[in-house]
């Protein structure tokens, strides 16, 4: 089966600048993670959507982050604007229902 | 809250050399408790997972992990390493009731082994 497909894979912006990460799980998966992994952590869920509604975005500081996932399939992330401290990898996840996750690259984004 | 501790930052081991990560949480009630793997510039894979049954669970390419319910422990193992194994290992718990959605994650081990 063709994994968790996630766009683009490192992204550099400057600072107050937008930025937005595209996920496409694996088909038939109808949960979604989003996690947020700093250097030398482990990853830290930021919303977790069941089809297309986003049942936990309690951690997604909701200031500057958005996402959506239109239809129940792929899903967008976005950060406007971007800080310095949002550099850190973004990884998509997903399941069937609570069968373990699947995760995908990730992107690597640096804020200068 | 669920907490996970993996105090072995990085562990650096010859090839042959037999293998223990530590991994310990705390939470009171039941777990379903999970190991994965980052190899480089790869995505994280599952290694193993513990839900119930036999507490020596084993995963894959000669990974194994014991649960001790009495230490709150769920220690990654391996005999003989391989220079391939070198990679990032989390370890992840969340409470059995409650799924993925309360999953969480270690800080990770970098495990170096040197040819």
């Amino acid at each position: 089966e063709a994994g968790v497909v996630q766009s683009p894979r490192y992204k550099i912006i400057e600072k107050k600048q937008p930025v937005a990460f595209w996920c496409n799980p694996i088909s038939g998966h109808n949960t979604l993670y989003w996690y947020l992994q700093n250097l030398g952590q482990g990853p830290e869920l930021l919303i977790r959507y069941e089809n297309e509604e986003a049942v936990d975005d309690s951690q997604l500081p909701k200031d500057r982050f958005s996402a959506e996932r239109l239809k129940g399939v792929d899903s967008t992330l976005k950060i406007q604007p971007a800080e310095l401290g949002d550099s850190a990898v973004y990884l998509c996840a997903s399941s069937l229902n609570n069968s373990p996750l699947h995760f995908g690259n990730g992107t690597r984004l640096t804020v200068t | 809250a669920q907490s996970v501790s993996q105090h072995n930052h990085h562990v650096i081991l010859s090839e042959a050399a037999s293998l223990e990560l530590g991994c310990n949480y705390s939470y009171g009630g039941t777990v379903n408790l999970f190991w994965y793997v980052q190899y480089p510039g790869q995505h994280l894979q599952l290694l193993l997972k513990y839900f119930s049954g036999d507490p020596l669970v084993k995963g894959i390419k000669g990974f194994e992990a014991e649960f001790i319910k009495s230490k709150f422990s769920f220690n990654l193992r391996k005999p003989s390493v391989q220079w391939s194994d070198t990679a990032e290992y989390f370890c992840a718990v969340t409470p059995s009731n409650f799924g993925n959605e309360k999953l969480t994650f270690g800080t990770g081990t970098r495990l170096t082994i040197i040819p």
